[in-house]
């Protein structure tokens, strides 16, 4: 069983739309969640890292977190052809796994003009 | 964020050759950083933790007679892929998370993509 979800995509949104991003985690005790963006052939760059439950905005980027729930989302307002890639979640467990991050599938984003 | 360097970019190798890889933290010091290997269309997989003064924590299925990790000092560690072969072709990346930053924020290295002939 995969610890952490994501839908594969590709997710296909017209440029200036809002770009919805979901995954979902198996593991309860998980406690620091962040979002990377993947582009082609490029290694993966930090764009929103959340820990409490609730929202957390930076720029045109929107994290959502519910542990109740498990699920972490990742809004992109505005959205851009520069923004289309693949977006990881990852999370850190903590405990004695702490700082080993286990990454989702990736979303792949295709933003068109 | 903090930044991390990875040495080279990409290599070409033949197969039965050792390959080493060099990642730095550049403006930090890392006394754990990770090694990553990403292979077309997957996600990354977590290899080892690279621990500063002490040996590699490797994940299960890796082999770590066949990649050797060292971690001299607090801002390099190098990941050595000995008698490579063609099914070690891939995307090699390291990691690193800044004590200093904020919680534990990882921060990754250009990557390496190793091609083995």
């Amino acid at each position: 069983q995969k610890e952490v979800e994501q839908n594969s995509g590709p997710l296909s949104v017209p440029e200036g739309a809002i770009a919805s991003l979901n995954c979902t985690y198996s593991d309860r005790v998980s406690q620091s969640f962040f979002w990377y963006r993947q582009y082609s052939g490029k290694s993966p760059e930090l764009i929103m890292s959340i820990y409490s439950n609730g929202d957390k905005e930076d720029g045109r980027f929107t994290a959502q977190l519910n542990k109740a729930s498990q699920y972490v989302s990742l809004l992109i307002r505005d959205s851009q052809p520069s923004d289309s890639a693949t977006y990881l979640c990852a999370l850190d467990a903590g405990g004695t796994s702490y700082g080993k991050l286990t990454f989702g599938q990736g979303t792949i984003l295709t933003v068109h003009p | 964020g903090a930044v991390v360097s990875q040495h080279p970019s990409w290599v070409i190798c033949k197969s039965g050759t050792s390959v080493k890889i060099e990642c730095r933290s550049l403006d930090f010091q890392a006394t754990t950083m990770f090694w990553y290997r990403q292979f077309p269309k997957q996600s990354l997989m977590l290899m080892a933790t690279s621990n500063e003064g002490s040996k590699a924590t490797y994940e299960q299925g890796v082999e770590k007679d066949k990649f050797l990790i060292n971690h001299a000092s607090l801002t390099l560690s190098t990941l050595t892929v000995t008698s490579a072969h063609p099914e070690d072709s891939s995307f090699y990346i390291c990691s690193a998370r800044d004590p200093g930053g904020v919680r534990n924020e990882q921060f990754f290295g250009p990557g390496t993509r190793l091609t083995v002939l």
